[in-house]
């Protein structure tokens, strides 16, 4: 079947760099998009990567390998705000369809 | 702009009611999604529909139903309502280009189902 598997939680303190790490099983592989969820609101799009390789935004990159069936998203320079839930979505068909991952709750603490 | 909107904000139905969620979009995209989230669960893909005219089953589509009734509108049918369709709903749109494919979601739908 078809399937993405990140960590649930990861916490970390203010300032540090936070790596959340996404395995996938799809039959069909366009990219890989990741997402930010506060508090059960909308989710919101953070980054996509198409290629292999490192897709840097501020304080954000998403790494992607397409061998390993395997991308990560890294954040840095923590910041309390960064406390919300972050999903790795697959885009599995030429239409834009996408899978997501359960999510990794990051908690970031003083 | 406004994005994906969606009505209602908030429901709660009796096991066997049926209601209609909307969903429209002011940005032209081709492509909507609904999605439901559970506790744990992430977001899970009911149906979708890749253009006007066309619609497509996704993980989840046991008791729903949908209908894209013009590019910018795309409903979800609940014909009669279960306590396991206890959820928030989500619903979704995208473009897809070679460089970048961006959902953009709307506020989503709480429903409760007693």
């Amino acid at each position: 079947g078809q399937s993405l598997e990140q960590p649930s939680e990861v916490t970390a303190v203010e300032g540090a760099i936070v790596q959340i790490n996404c395995t996938y099983q799809t039959s069909g592989f366009y990219g890989l998009s990741w997402y930010q969820q506060h508090d059960g609101g909308a989710p919101t799009f953070l980054s996509y990567n198409a290629l292999d390789g490192l897709e840097e935004t501020g304080r954000f990159s998403s790494f992607l390998s397409r061998s390993d069936s395997y991308g990560y998203l890294l954040l840095q320079e923590l910041q309390m705000k960064d406390s919300a839930s972050y999903f790795c979505a697959a885009s599995t068909d030429s239409w834009g369809k996408f899978q997501f991952g359960a999510g990794t709750q990051v908690v970031v603490t003083p | 702009n406004a994005g994906v909107t969606q009505t209602p904000k908030f429901q709660v139905l009796k096991t066997g009611q049926s209601m209609t969620l909307q969903c429209a979009q002011d940005m032209n995209h081709n492509s909507m999604y609904w999605y439901r989230q559970d506790p744990g669960m992430g977001l899970r893909l009911i149906y979708y529909s890749a253009s006007e005219g066309t619609t497509d089953k996704g993980e989840v589509p046991n008791g729903y139903n949908v209908s894209r009734l013009n590019k910018r509108e795309f409903s979800l049918r609940l014909e009669s309502a279960a306590p396991s369709q206890t959820s928030v709903y989500f619903c979704a749109s995208s473009e897809l280009r070679d460089r970048d494919t961006e959902a953009f979601f709307g506020q989503g739908t709480r429903l409760t189902v007693v």
